[in-house]
């Protein structure tokens, strides 16, 4: 149980272009879902969290109006880079918290963004 | 401001050769500290949660624990596909009843058959 996937697992998008990326509960219904950014030999740093219906909350020095989040239903939460440049390159992570039953967030497997 | 600090950075094993990892922290409002397994290239895996100081964890070979200032993740026996960086995570709250986890910079275990 607690599943969750991402699609794409990579892209390579040319910069100025726009990219999105999918993050699915698959077994569980999440209230929260979070979107991570971790680039190479650094740790996981938490772009925002988005509730199911409402608007997500970014963290400080994330541009929302550049990381697109939409969070339509309880197990489907999409993340779109808009206007890509090169160093928005990195792994993005989504995770998902378990509805009404424990603090534990589940990862899913990650999307590698390469932006040319 | 929320901190968290992993030890060592990176960690040499023998096959067997037990050994502790610790995570030190400072967080507002703690909730619950979150052990993670992540292997190169993929998210992070979900190991144990621990609520309160004292409480302990068992899972095959790793075992958490915590005190209201540090975890430690003890491995016994290490088998080479223990090998992974192994990241400690506490919630905080961030504010209006919010909480979040902040991420270490994990610890690169590597075991040596």
């Amino acid at each position: 149980g607690a599943v969750v996937s991402q699609h794409p697992s990579w892209v390579i998008c040319k910069s100025g272009t726009s990219v999105k990326i999918e993050c699915r509960s698959l077994d569980f219904q999440a209230t929260t879902m979070f979107w991570y950014r971790q680039f190479p030999k650094q740790s996981l740093m938490l772009m925002a969290t988005s509730n199911e219906g409402s608007k997500a909350t970014y963290e400080q020095g994330v541009e929302k109006d550049k990381f697109l989040i939409n969070h339509a239903s309880l197990t489907l939460s999409t993340l779109t880079v808009t206007s890509a440049h090169p160093e928005d390159s990195s792994f993005y992570i989504c995770s998902a918290r378990v509805r009404a039953v424990s603090y534990e967030q589940y990862f899913g497997p990650g999307t590698r963004l390469t932006v040319t | 401001e929320d901190q968290v600090t992993q030890s060592p950075e990176a960690l040499r094993l023998q096959e067997g050769e037990s050994s502790s990892l610790n995570c030190s922290y400072t967080v507002s409002g703690l909730r619950g500290l979150f052990w993670y397994r992540q292997d190169p290239g993929k998210g992070p895996e979900f190991l144990f949660t621990l609520y309160s100081a004292g409480e302990e964890k068992e899972k095959e070979r790793l075992k958490a624990t915590l005190t209201k200032k540090e975890s430690f993740l003890h491995i016994t026996a290490p088998k080479p596909e223990d090998s992974a960086t192994y990241l400690c995570a506490p919630e905080g709250d961030s504010g209006a009843g919010s909480y979040q986890l902040t991420f270490g910079k994990g610890t690169k275990l590597s075991v040596i058959p």
